[in-house]
């Protein structure tokens, strides 16, 4: 299947500050990425829909001031979390649509955000 | 909206046997796609089966095979001959657009 990458896979910053994770497809180009949001034992919670050249798309209830995403380009998409608090500490992880496999999304490794 | 929904929050099996992991969806769409992902400890999401809505044919990858009844808006994952490395948590999921998942099932096997 297609790889996608996820950096840094864990961070750890003080509160008041802000954190950039990143989300690379390799091997293909993705016009869209998601982003979502896991708590310990829980389902996968979409965050956002990142697409390439325009403005992300976010769930209901998700700050978008909060929650930056930049879609740059046709393999790169990121999440910026603005000011961080520990209310943001989670597992973050990212997915890219492969455009040749049937709307199959492939999923970065996570990132895990701990907030001081 | 569509949903999701896995009833089995907790299922385990014996090495070398078989189990089937129950998913039940709800959309008004025709055309879709589901998927079963696995997540182990790593929490890295593993593809394991895709099917098309439109395929009468039941998805099969290797030991791991799906039952899909579109009436019955229902789509279950068969794990034949479970080995240790299967341990995980397994989410049912559904695409439109955008992938809904199911609460997961986490798949225990005894040895």
């Amino acid at each position: 299947g297609a790889v996608v990458s996820q950096h840094p896979s864990w961070v750890i910053c003080k509160s008041g500050t802000s954190v950039k994770i990143e989300c690379r497809s390799l091997d293909f180009q993705a016009t869209t990425m998601f982003w979502y949001r896991q708590f310990p034992k829980q389902s996968l919670m979409l965050m956002a829909t990142s697409n390439e050249g325009s403005k992300a798309t976010y769930e209901q209830g998700v700050e978008k001031d909060k929650f930056l995403i930049n879609h740059a380009s046709l393999t790169l998409s990121t999440l910026t979390v603005t000011s961080a608090h520990p209310e943001d500490s989670s597992f973050y992880i990212c997915s890219a649509r492969d455009p040749r496999g049937q709307d199959t999304q492939y999923f970065g490794p996570g990132t895990r955000l701990t907030v001081l | 909206a569509q949903t999701v929904t896995q009833s089995q929050p907790e299922m385990s099996v014996q090495e070398a046997e078989t189990v089937t992991l129950s998913c039940t969806y709800d959309t008004s769409e025709s055309d879709y796609y589901l998927f079963w992902y696995k997540q182990p400890p790593s929490r890295q999401m593993i593809l394991v089966i895709r099917q098309e809505a439109y395929k009468q044919q039941n998805a099969t990858e290797n030991r791991f095979s799906v039952n899909f009844q579109k009436a019955a808006k229902s789509f279950s994952l068969k794990i034949s001959d479970s080995q240790l490395g299967d341990a995980a948590m397994y989410f049912c999921a559904y695409v439109n657009q955008k992938l809904v998942f199911g609460q997961g099932t986490r798949l225990t096997i005894n040895p």
